[in-house]
């Protein structure tokens, strides 16, 4: 079945030691999202990639930074993680050719930041 | 600017009760309206969407959504729930004239619990 596949599923780091979070999908969806959700909350937008475009959203912290080195993976690196950073991190992906533009959402990454 | 709000932080019903997760949007122009759902520890599921058209949509696992223009609202009902129902549920809206692929914007959730 094509889908979007995230790993790790958990995380545990130390504080400020780096963590790289993956995404792939077999959907050929043109865009790519990273999304952080804390404790049930809204999904709050990170940057995504329109196709080999990076779009940040202006209260996204500098150190989180994204790769996508082709249309199928992209990546989340998290340059020195704090507490704060405690989170579910969800990729996603869609196809706005087709319109509505729904996403389709991997199972997340629990980031642990001890 | 964009809203969404889900006035209820949880919904409770008793099984094989009907179910209302209530949704009321602020956006420019039409919109595409879309239910979320998520299980613990898991990613947003797709459920339904509105563009255009009949203003009952239904979706997936019997749910379904009315789109009331007037009242800016978009209500997710289901006629009777099932304990498996019990989750979390993300209320979305983004501008039917956007380009953008990030103008979705997602309400702040809602915790339906459904008693046996």
């Amino acid at each position: 079945d094509a889908m979007v596949i995230q790993n790790p599923r958990y995380q545990v780091t130390q504080f400020g030691k780096p963590v790289t979070l993956s995404c792939s999908q077999t959907l050929n969806h043109n865009v790519m999202y990273w999304y952080q959700q804390k404790s049930s909350q809204a999904p709050k937008l990170l940057f995504h990639y329109y196709d080999k475009d990076f779009n940040n959203e202006a209260d996204t912290p500098d150190n989180f930074q994204s790769r996508r080195p082709n249309t199928s993976f992209c990546f989340l690196d998290i340059r020195s993680p704090g507490l704060g950073d405690a989170a579910m991190y969800l990729c996603a992906t869609s196809n706005t050719y087709t319109g509505a533009n729904v996403l389709t959402f991997g199972a997340g990454s629990r980031l642990t930041v001890l | 600017a964009q809203s969404v709000a889900q006035p209820e932080d949880q919904v409770n019903v008793a099984e094989g009760n009907p179910l209302t997760v209530k949704c009321t949007y602020s956006v420019s122009g039409n919109p595409y309206l879309f239910w979320y759902v998520q299980y613990p520890n898991r990613g947003l599921q797709f459920l339904l969407k509105y563009i255009t058209g009949d203003n009952l949509v239904k979706g997936s696992y019997g749910f379904e959504a009315e789109f009331n223009k007037s009242q800016t609202s978009f209500h997710l009902k289901k006629p009777s729930a099932l304990v498996s129902d019990s989750a979390l549920y993300f209320c979305a809206v983004r501008p039917l004239s956007s380009g953008s692929a990030r103008q979705l914007t997602f309400g702040s959730g809602t915790q339906l619990t459904v008693l046996p």
